[in-house]
């Protein structure tokens, strides 16, 4: 079955820390992989996408995630990490229905960052 | 519109009742989406429309649940006899086609 898995429930760190959150998948093709964030009583927020080309994509807020092939993870990660950043976070990935042959998003359960002053 | 609106932003109603929510996508974007988010939970997935047809029903939960999109716009999500389970916040997306789905700040449903 085609998924999305982050593995964390929640991931802590020190303020001026580097992040990793990280995000694997099991789709059939080439996936498209996104980062959504979450604020408290906030809509989803778009971070970042990985389509095709370079493996590091750059997105807002000074996020970034790298795309590994052989690894079938898109772990997002910042250099460091700011209160502002607790959240919570959703990895997606765009794959083709196997059934209808249309295309579907699959998203993972969530990764709470709590980033600590 | 300057990005995706959804009404009510709550609502609270009785066991039993049925329930309209209201997705109004981004202009010009000719996909939408709608997933439930329960407390503590990711997204489900739940029905997704490219123009106004629903190509992938999959996700809805029982046959209470309905959806419609009218004018390639306009998306309701109608909950017939609700149940508790149902409590909810529910979340609509719109996106071009295959497209980056830009989401709604999303309805909160209460069913006592």
């Amino acid at each position: 079955a085609q998924s999305v898995a982050q593995p964390e429930d929640q991931v802590n760190v020190a303020e001026g820390n580097p992040l990793t959150v990280k995000c694997t998948y099991s789709v059939s093709g080439n996936p498209y992989l996104f980062w959504y964030v979450q604020y408290p009583n906030r809509g989803l927020q778009f971070l970042l996408k990985y389509i095709t080309g370079d493996n590091l994509v750059k997105g807002s807020y000074g996020f970034e995630a790298e795309f590994n092939k052989s690894q079938t993870s898109f772990h997002l990660k910042k250099p460091s990490a700011l209160v502002s950043d607790s959240a919570l976070y959703f990895c997606a990935v765009r794959a083709k229905a196997l059934t209808s042959g249309t295309y579907k998003y699959i998203f993972g359960t969530g990764t709470r960052l709590k980033v600590l002053a | 519109g300057a990005g995706v609106s959804q009404s009510p932003s709550n609502k609270v109603t009785e066991k039993g009742k049925d329930v309209e929510l209201r997705c109004d996508p981004i202009s010009g974007h000719t996909a939408l989406y709608w997933y439930r988010q329960s407390l503590g939970q990711g997204l489900e997935f739940l029905i997704y429309f490219q123009g106004n047809s629903a190509p992938d029903k999959s996700g809805l939960p029982s046959d209470r649940f309905s959806a419609e999109r009218t004018g390639g716009s306009v998306s309701t999500l109608t909950i017939q006899r609700t149940q508790q389970e149902d409590s909810a916040v529910y979340l609509c997306a719109s996106s071009l086609a295959g497209g980056t789905q830009y989401f709604g700040p999303g309805t909160r449903l209460l069913v006592l």
